[in-house]
């Protein structure tokens, strides 16, 4: 079974700061995604990376894909109260294998 | 309109009865999942279908059967409910298997 671990668990940070979460494991993937989930909701996909070393920008939301493809990192900049969150990262090995998610980065972004 | 839609939203139940989370999605999609969702929000996948094809069946208790009518369609089937069933079940789909999933607003089963 491949784990995926987060890091931080939780991130409590005022409006306008920059803040990094990753997403590491042992395993190599051949593509990894990003969610983010609110309460009372599913996991919306935010993106997916499939290159090692790809970097990905959402607005001020910045995916890299670490290059032997084990580890992912998701930066915000200046981050807003509409940030709020979970943060899912999930990877898939190959073929189809369903995705494997961590167990999640709660951020609050307080205004 | 809703891509992936699940009911119910809420479910209680007790003890020992059997229920049924249904679950369809308007996208296309060939491969429909179900993921079961813990306390501590994590997600775990329970089983997998490929156009109405079972591809994988994690280790869940037997007492949870997929049925997939058809490719647009996985319900969840959930007999002898035990206080451990208890959590939030997502269904999601995707148009292939190495794509992104499109997930369902979640079923919140509570067994007592």
């Amino acid at each position: 079974t491949q784990l995926l671990e987060q890091s931080p668990q939780f991130l409590s940070i005022q409006e306008g700061e920059n803040l990094t979460v990753y997403c590491n494991s042992s395993s190599v993937f051949s593509s990894l995604q990003w969610y983010r989930q609110e309460p009372g909701e599913g996991p919306v996909l935010l993106v997916t990376v499939v290159t090692g070393g790809e970097v990905k920008k959402l607005k001020r939301l910045t995916f890299q894909f670490g290059d032997a493809r084990k580890d992912s990192s998701l930066h915000i900049t200046a981050a807003q109260p509409g940030d709020t969150g979970l943060y899912l990262c999930a990877g898939r090995n190959s073929g189809n294998t369903p995705l494997v998610f961590g167990k999640g980065t709660r951020l609050s972004v307080i205004a | 309109d809703t891509a992936v839609s699940q009911t119910p939203k809420y479910l209680v139940t007790q003890m020992g009865n059997d229920k049924s989370i249904k679950c369809e999605q308007n996208l296309g999609h060939d491969t429909m999942y179900w993921y079961k969702q813990d306390s501590k929000k994590f997600l775990k996948i329970m089983f997998s279908y490929n156009n109405k094809e079972l591809i994988i069946n994690e280790t869940v208790p037997n007492r949870f059967s997929p049925k997939s009518p058809d490719k647009a369609h996985l319900n969840l089937h959930i007999n002898s409910l035990e206080l451990g069933d208890s959590a939030v079940y997502f269904c999601a789909s995707s148009p292939l298997a190495d794509r992104g999933y499109t997930f369902g607003s979640g079923t919140r089963l509570t067994v007592v």
